[in-house]
């Protein structure tokens, strides 16, 4: 196991489309986060994960985003008609659910909105 | 919204010399953590304090809290250009007891590291 994985690096897409965003956590850590992050900002918490329970959605996500984790593995984000104002750097990110566990991150996925 | 807020906003030294990055919090936290992201990628674990203690160390970095002011204090000494990176604070979402929902972020120091 070699850390949270995200798949695609990068993705650019034309303007109303949609798109999807894998990641796959650390197999042994139970919690699995999605953040966005903008240029020259920190990143912005989206929802996260305990196994297959999504337990928490941020405002930011509005009613064209959603995010899955089926059988407590992999999770997707996908993003529906997507808008310019959606390009960012997507982050996924796994922690084991005991008390204050410090985060592993993937490499992120760009998204370019065009 | 994001809880943190790292001070100063970027910051250049030569090698050799200490960087000092501050971060400032507003509601009570369970623990804050550091972490490091190079330009493009994910962002690094570097660090937890929890809020009883006061200092910890780990190799060339130190990390204070001062939970009557809210704040925390990044140090590395003896910088290396490898640690060229934007620096963020981050701490659980409004110390509730039992364990972190999530990690709230500040906006990043930009740390630039001259050879």
């Amino acid at each position: 196991d070699t850390g949270v994985s995200q798949d695609p690096r990068h993705k650019i897409t034309k303007r109303g489309q949609n798109v999807t965003f894998r990641c796959d956590p650390i197999s042994e850590h139970n919690r699995l986060y999605w953040y966005r992050q903008t240029l020259g900002q920190g990143p912005e918490f989206l929802t996260y994960f305990q196994n297959e329970a999504q337990l928490e959605k941020s405002r930011l996500l509005s009613d064209r985003f959603s995010a899955e984790r089926p059988k407590g593995s992999f999770s997707t984000l996908e993003i529906q008609r997507t808008e310019q104002g959606d390009s960012a750097m997507y982050l996924c990110a796994s922690s084991l659910s005991s008390f204050s566990e410090s985060y592993t991150f993937g490499s992120g996925t760009r998204l370019t909105v065009v | 919204s994001q809880q943190g807020e790292e001070d100063p906003q970027a910051l250049s030294i030569q090698e050799g010399e200490n960087a000092t990055m501050n971060c400032s919090y507003k509601t009570s936290i369970n623990n804050l953590q550091w972490y490091r992201q190079n330009s493009g990628r994910g962002l690094v674990h570097l660090i937890l304090i929890r809020s009883n203690e006061r200092e910890k160390h780990s190799g060339r970095l130190r990390v204070t809290l001062d939970t009557s002011k809210k704040s925390s204090s990044l140090l590395i000494t003896a910088s290396r250009a490898a640690d060229t990176a934007s620096y963020f604070c981050a701490t659980d979402a409004e110390g509730r007891k039992g364990g972190s929902e999530k990690l709230v972020f500040g906006k990043g120091m930009k740390l630039t590291v001259n050879p």
